[in-house]
């Protein structure tokens, strides 16, 4: 079981310039979520999907977007990538109940907007 | 959402005991209260959570105040690899994702 699987791990982009983070989970995960965290900071969240074929807006939305491709995937694009988005991003899933249950989360994707 | 305080640092030795301390006075009947940690340039990692009644797993034990006012994480015997940023959550019904706050950073020192 690889779990949950982000790409790439680093990424630099330039202001402006475009990119998607993908992450995959082998664990038969019924929801996902795209958090990030700042120096210093906990995570917060941008994005989740409670189910295939559903996402919704978390804490901080703008200037992302999402697919929940299928169950296994979910991907978070920067159509315009601005320096305020330098930040770790992770990807997470669940099944089941949240409040019973674990959330597992990947490694983690660094990046840096110039 | 109930908001949970904990304090910013805590230092402790190899191989005794760590008590991590949360306090959430407006914690709803409902509210889970979870505990993950994060460590070093890694994602965050489930710890153990728990309703009303104290809890241990291979990682730690849970110890729940009699009115739920507060809670505090066991290490029973830390290890060097125990360094991490600990968070205390809660989560009730329905609730979409975790809301971290900033955690208590936990050294050990050998």
């Amino acid at each position: 079981n690889a779990g949950v699987t982000q790409t790439p791990k680093f990424q630099v982009l330039k202001t402006g310039q475009s990119m998607t983070l993908q992450c995959a989970q082998d664990m038969n995960h019924n929801s996902m979520y795209w958090y990030r965290q700042d120096p210093g900071m906990g995570l917060r969240l941008i994005y989740y999907s409670a189910s295939e074929g559903t996402t919704d807006k978390g804490e901080v939305p703008n200037g992302y977007n999402v697919s929940r491709l299928n169950k296994r995937e979910f991907s978070l694009r920067l159509e315009s990538a601005a320096p305020s988005q330098t930040s770790v991003y992770f990807c997470a899933g669940h099944q089941g109940l949240l409040r019973t249950g674990e959330l597992f989360f990947g490694e983690g994707s660094r990046l840096t907007v110039l | 959402d109930a908001k949970t305080t904990q304090p910013n640092s805590m230092e402790s030795n190899e191989e005794e005991p760590v008590h991590l301390p949360c306090n959430h006075s407006t914690i709803s009947g409902t509210d889970y209260i979870h505990w993950y940690r994060q460590l070093p340039s890694q994602g965050p990692e489930y710890v153990i959570h728990g309703l009303t009644s104290n809890v241990n797993n291979r990682m730690a034990s849970l110890a729940i105040a009699e009115d739920r006012k507060s809670s505090t994480l066991i290490l029973h015997r830390a290890t060097l690899r125990d360094a991490a940023v600990y968070y205390c959550i809660l989560i009730r019904g329905g609730a979409d994702g975790l809301t971290f706050g900033k955690g208590t950073h936990l050294i050990i020192q050998p």
